[in-house]
């Protein structure tokens, strides 16, 4: 059971590049985050999905875009990436309900130079 | 709308010595409230979570943490620090009913154990 699955580890991008992070997960949860974590700033939610078909934009999703098209997959777009992106994010899932555990992938750790 | 404060961006203790690690909410509704671990270069991990039943949340590891509703606070604890809980701690709340579920995060307490 591999849980949340996120590739790559690490990446580094320059400035106007474009990428896609990836994340899957195995068990069949319906909601799935993506998270951005800065030092001493705990993790800031980007955008979440309810289930497939169903996005909607969390805290802070400027110059982000996410797809879900399965209940597996929740890819997060950078379309042009900026200095500021420069962080480690984080995929996580969890049953739709709200005392439910979230579980968290490894995280991708993103530099834009 | 939500929001979680933790107490201290940094605690340092000795081998054995008490862990306390400072969360207090903030909501119009007691939210369900949690506290995540982050190991060096990794995800994070459920520690211990409370939802409707004791206030007392015996979590993983020895770690426990006490829900008052009073003081909005849901502090985690440890007896007796090792020096394998070195890590990141967060607390985070996600609201009760209707159907947002968001989690919430703190900003993160990073404990040192000292030998």
């Amino acid at each position: 059971n591999a849980g949340v699955t996120q590739t790559p580890k690490f990446r580094i991008l320059k400035i106007g590049q474009s990428m896609t992070l990836q994340c899957t997960q195995d068990m069949n949860h319906n909601y799935m985050y993506w998270y951005r974590q800065d030092p001493g700033m705990g993790l800031k939610l980007i955008y979440y999905s309810v289930g497939a078909g169903i996005t909607d934009k969390g805290e802070v999703p400027n110059g982000y875009n996410v797809s879900r098209s399965t209940t597996e997959d929740f890819p997060l777009r950078l379309e042009l990436a900026a200095p500021s992106q420069t962080s480690v994010y984080f995929c996580a899932s969890s049953y739709l309900e709200g005392s439910s555990e979230a579980f968290f992938g490894q995280g991708t750790r993103l530099t834009v130079v | 709308a939500q929001s979680v404060t933790q107490l201290g961006s940094h605690v340092s203790v000795s081998e054995g010595a008490l862990v306390l690690l400072r969360c207090n909410y903030s909501s119009s509704v007691p939210p369900y409230l949690f506290w995540y671990v982050q190991y060096p270069n990794q995800g994070l991990q459920l520690l211990l979570k409370y939802t409707s039943a004791a206030t007392l949340v015996k979590g993983i590891n020895g770690f426990e943490a006490e829900f008052k509703k009073s003081e909005t606070s849901f502090h985690l604890t440890k007896p007796s620090a090792h020096m394998s809980d070195a890590a990141e701690y967060f607390c985070a709340v996600s609201p009760r009913g209707g159907s947002n579920y968001k989690l919430t995060f703190g900003k993160g307490t990073l404990l040192t154990v000292n030998p």
